[in-house]
């Protein structure tokens, strides 16, 4: 059966720290690998890995895959306020985008 | 540009009551369409998704329905809800079935007493 697992799955850190967010699957037949964002209601996309696009970095905000460990790690550097949300990694494997419990990040003044 | 609206945003139904919850995309065609529900401090569950009008695969067996009538319309559905249904329905769609990138509808909070 295909899982996505994440971790940690609550982290709480002060505005400016750096944080690592980790997203680790067994799927078969991997496809791609997509970070989400939910503040309130609506996850918002971030982020979409494949082969043969294995990093991604938007302003504070990067992604990379790998594939031979079978994971992908979420950093967001000097972090603020506005980073609190449950993040969501979720992988497209054969038949389904599986995702993960997610990971609550709580950035404190 | 393309929107998804989903409705109600909020709904408190009392065990053994009926439910309906929609979803409708605008400006796509023949999209790929789900329904995931999404327990509280856990990740999103698939439940139903769909490939065209009338086509609907269950992933989770359970007295939730889904249907879709027309190309752009997908309807959840229960003829008596259970205290376990409780909690926060997103619908989806992509253009890309199962791989790509999904965009959110706002959810449905559905309490169930």
């Amino acid at each position: 059966e295909d899982k996505v697992v994440q971790s940690p799955l609550s982290l709480v850190v002060h505005e400016g720290d750096t944080v690592t967010l980790n997203c680790s699957y067994e799927v078969t037949n991997f496809r791609s690998l997509l970070w989400y964002k939910q503040e309130k209601k609506a996850p918002t996309f971030l982020f979409m890995l494949t082969s043969s696009g294995i990093e991604k970095k938007s302003g504070r905000l990067s992604s990379i895959l790998d594939k031979k460990e079978l994971s992908s790690i979420l950093n967001i550097t000097a972090t603020q306020t506005g980073d609190s949300a449950i993040y969501l990694c979720a992988v497209g494997g054969a038949q389904k985008l599986v995702f993960g419990q997610g990971t609550r990040l709580t950035i404190n003044p | 540009s393309q929107t998804i609206h989903q409705w109600p945003a909020t709904l408190v139904q009392p065990v053994g009551s009926p439910l309906s919850l929609e979803c409708t995309v605008e400006g796509t065609s023949n999209p790929n369409l789900y329904w995931y529900r999404q327990a509280a401090g856990r990740g999103l569950q698939l439940l139903f998704y769909s490939v065209g009008i009338g086509q609907i695969s269950s992933e989770v067996p359970q007295n939730l329905s889904a249907s879709r009538p027309q190309d752009r319309q997908f309807i959840l559905s229960s003829k008596k809800l259970l205290l376990s249904d409780s909690g926060f329905y997103l619908c989806a769609w992509s253009a890309s079935p199962h791989t790509g990138e999904l965009f959110f509808g706002e959810g449905s909070r559905l309490t169930v007493l």
